[in-house]
């Protein structure tokens, strides 16, 4: 079955950039998405499609897929942006998560 | 205000069922796809399944963890989907998430993404 690899934790400090990979078998041919989840909420959608952002997502978060690694950008990290991140992928009719990447805003 | 609201989670014995319900409201149901995700206790998400919208079939898909015991139907008229768990095991304890599929036609395929999640229902599978 397809498996998608991703960092447990991820350490970033305010203002800077932080960069959250996700790696599967030719991942580049999919198309990926992100979901953050903060602690006792709902996942909320990031990036979808690789790279597009639903409307009331801000500018700092990005999304890049090639290869075998899609890549979520976080530029200008602020506190509220600590949170687990989990990719996601469609393989044979089937979605399949991440493990899940904590991001320790410090 | 577009909403997704499950019920129905509980505590229940294993081999047992238990049916959950997500009502919709502030778009128009049937015109999505609905899906269902669960969380086990401190672990990550774990996709469950999906159903189309009529327009493109109705069909549904599932993990594999879970054809043959789940399925995932939907009432349009009402605006609710549901997910009804037959055989539960003790390691289908999680947090259920409904949430609304939306589409985009790409070249080839259909693509759909999670773009709203309701705040879910616990389910506990326990003697």
């Amino acid at each position: 079955s397809y498996e998608l690899t991703q960092p447990p934790s991820v350490s970033v400090s305010p203002g800077q950039t932080a960069s959250i990979t996700c790696s599967g078998d030719k991942l580049g041919d999919k198309y990926a998405c992100w979901y953050q989840q903060k602690p006792g909420q709902s996942p909320v959608l990031v990036i979808y499609q690789d790279s597009k952002r639903p409307s009331g997502i801000p500018e700092r978060f990005s999304g890049s897929n090639s290869g075998n690694t899609a890549t979520l950008t976080i530029s200008g990290t602020q506190a509220m942006d600590e949170a687990d991140y989990y990719c996601q992928a469609w393989d044979s009719n089937r979605r399949v998560f991440g493990g899940g990447t904590k991001l320790t805003v410090l | 205000e577009v909403q997704l609201v499950e019920s129905g989670g509980g505590l229940v014995q294993p081999g047992r069922s238990l049916r959950l319900s997500c009502t919709a409201s502030g778009f128009t149901f049937g015109d999505y796809a609905m899906s269902w995700v669960r969380q086990a206790p401190g672990k990550g998400l774990e996709w469950v399944g999906f159903i189309r919208s009529k327009a493109y079939g109705g069909t549904t898909e599932y993990a594999a963890s879970v054809k043959g015991r789940f399925t995932i139907s939907r009432d349009d008229s009402k605006s609710i989907a549901y997910l009804q768990m037959n055989s539960l095991k003790t390691e289908d304890t999680a947090v259920y998430y409904c949430t609304r599929d939306a589409l985009t036609v790409v070249p080839y395929y259909y693509y759909y993404y999670m773009d709203v999640w309701g705040k879910g229902t616990t389910v506990t599978v326990s003697s």
